[in-house]
């Protein structure tokens, strides 16, 4: 079955550190993969994603490559803000099969930014 | 756009008793609903995948009998949690998708506590 590994948190930064939170995935067939971020009180949100093997997202500073050799997704960002501080979830879906438009979730890392 | 709605947002409730929550797609009309649960500090599950018009397909180890979804029309489904008890206190998200099932919309939560 489909599974999502993230690093587990909580991460804690200084404003401008750079940022890497890892992913890596199992997937019986061809997954998209995704990075959700879930804000204090608020629902998740879609941060980035990347349909296909060295496909980069990209959003808000934040990036993330899908690497098939090492079924990876890693997420990075140069410099943090502390509006970053957040819960971070990698994702994927599974582009066909019974899993078809589900999506799996790793277990989330929780981001705090400190000024 | 894109916005997905949730009520209530909080509920409390008697041990025995049953509670309904709503998912509205406010401004696409919803293929697929999705139902999600969320432990503290945990990540989320899939319960049931809705369809509109036809019946909820649940996960493995899901109470198809106990959460009662109902997807009625396009921008609404419900899931109903028949006679709660403690164990079922959770944090309760839905998401909706129009035709690409690669795109998710979540909505903001319910958080359900039972007494």
């Amino acid at each position: 079955g489909n599974s999502v590994t993230q690093m587990e948190g909580p991460v804690t930064l200084s404003e401008e550190a750079f940022l890497t939170i890892n992913c890596t995935y199992t997937a019986t067939g061809y997954p998209s993969l995704f990075w959700y971020v879930q804000y204090p009180g608020e629902g998740l949100q879609l941060l980035l994603k990347a349909t296909k093997a060295d496909d980069k997202g990209s959003n808000k500073g934040f990036e993330a490559t899908y690497r098939k050799e090492t079924t990876s997704f890693h997420l990075e960002k140069g410099s943090v803000q502390v509006s970053d501080s957040a819960v971070y979830f990698c994702a994927l879906t599974d582009a066909g099969g019974t899993s078809y438009g589900k999506l799996t979730f790793g277990q989330g890392t929780i981001l705090t930014v400190h000024p | 756009g894109a916005v997905v709605s949730q009520h209530p947002s909080w509920v409390i409730c008697k041990s025995g008793t049953s509670v309904k929550i709503e998912c509205r797609s406010l401004d696409f009309q919803a293929t697929t609903m999705f139902w999600y649960r969320q432990f503290p500090k945990q990540s989320l599950m899939l319960m049931a995948t809705s369809n509109e018009g036809s019946k909820a397909t649940y996960e493995q180890g899901v109470e198809k009998d106990k959460f009662l979804i109902n997807h009625a029309s396009l921008t609404l489904s419900t899931l109903t949690v028949t006679s709660a008890h403690p164990e079922d206190s959770s944090f309760y998200i839905c998401s909706a998708s129009p035709a690409a099932p690669d795109t998710q919309y979540f909505g903001p939560g319910t958080r359900l506590t039972v007494l």
